[in-house]
């Protein structure tokens, strides 16, 4: 099944130690997002690609950075990780392009949730 | 600053009745508009998507939109206890499909 796909699934890492998180998809979608979801609050867009467009959110911190070496995958980087980086991180992946309805519909992966100590 | 508006429940339901969640939002250019159920510790699952002023039907579920007071709602017929989740609204802002969510409504069905 086409899907999107995030590893690990759980991350823990210390304070200060950079942390690289995985995204990869089979929907062969030319946008990909991440967004970061803290408990009980809606999800945040940090960045997005549009192909290899890389578009960067006003109020996403410089600790935040982005790679998508091709179409299937899209990292996260986190610098240094604070313990106000400790959230849920989401792939989402969209077809834009596609006519009507479809090209906006975006589909995520089911997550990383990172813990920082 | 374009925003999405959602009463933060919880919505406490019986198990057979109808949940109305319901959503506004302040961007008028916003076209789509988008309905995900978020189980606790789980990633967002798109239920509804609605485009145009009305109601779309799929199953139980109803999405209405009225774009000129720009609210939208979602309507769970039948609710059953695994309808229990955050139902978060987003609607479409700007070229790059950029999604503005609401906070999300927090259902409880009880038996």
């Amino acid at each position: 099944d086409a899907m999107v796909i995030q590893n690990p699934r759980y991350q823990v890492t210390q304070f200060g130690k950079p942390v690289t998180l995985s995204c990869s998809q089979t929907l062969n979608h030319n946008v990909m997002y991440w967004y970061q979801q803290k408990s009980s609050q809606a999800p945040k867009l940090l960045f997005h690609y549009y192909d290899k467009d890389f578009n960067n959110e006003a109020d996403t911190p410089d600790n935040f950075q982005s790679r998508r070496p091709n179409t299937s995958f899209c990292f996260l980087d986190i610098r240094s990780p604070g313990l106000g980086d400790a959230a849920m991180y989401l792939c989402a992946t969209s077809r834009k392009g596609l006519a009507g309805a479809e090209g906006e519909t975006q589909y995520f992966g089911p997550g990383t949730r990172l813990l920082v100590l | 600053q374009k925003e999405v508006e959602q009463n933060s429940g919880p919505l406490s339901v019986p198990e057979g009745a109808i949940a109305s969640l319901n959503c506004t939002y302040s961007d008028r250019g916003s076209q789509s508009f988008f309905w995900y159920r978020q189980y606790s510790g789980k990633s967002p699952e798109l239920i509804m998507s609605i485009y145009s002023n009305g109601d779309k039907e799929d199953g139980r579920f109803t999405a209405q939109l009225n774009k000129a007071s720009q609210y939208v709602s979602l309507l769970i017929r039948d609710s059953q206890p695994s309808d229990s989740a955050t139902y978060l609204c987003a609607a479409l802002s700007g070229g790059y499909n950029k999604l503005i969510f609401g906070a999300g409504t927090r259902l409880a069905v009880h038996p």
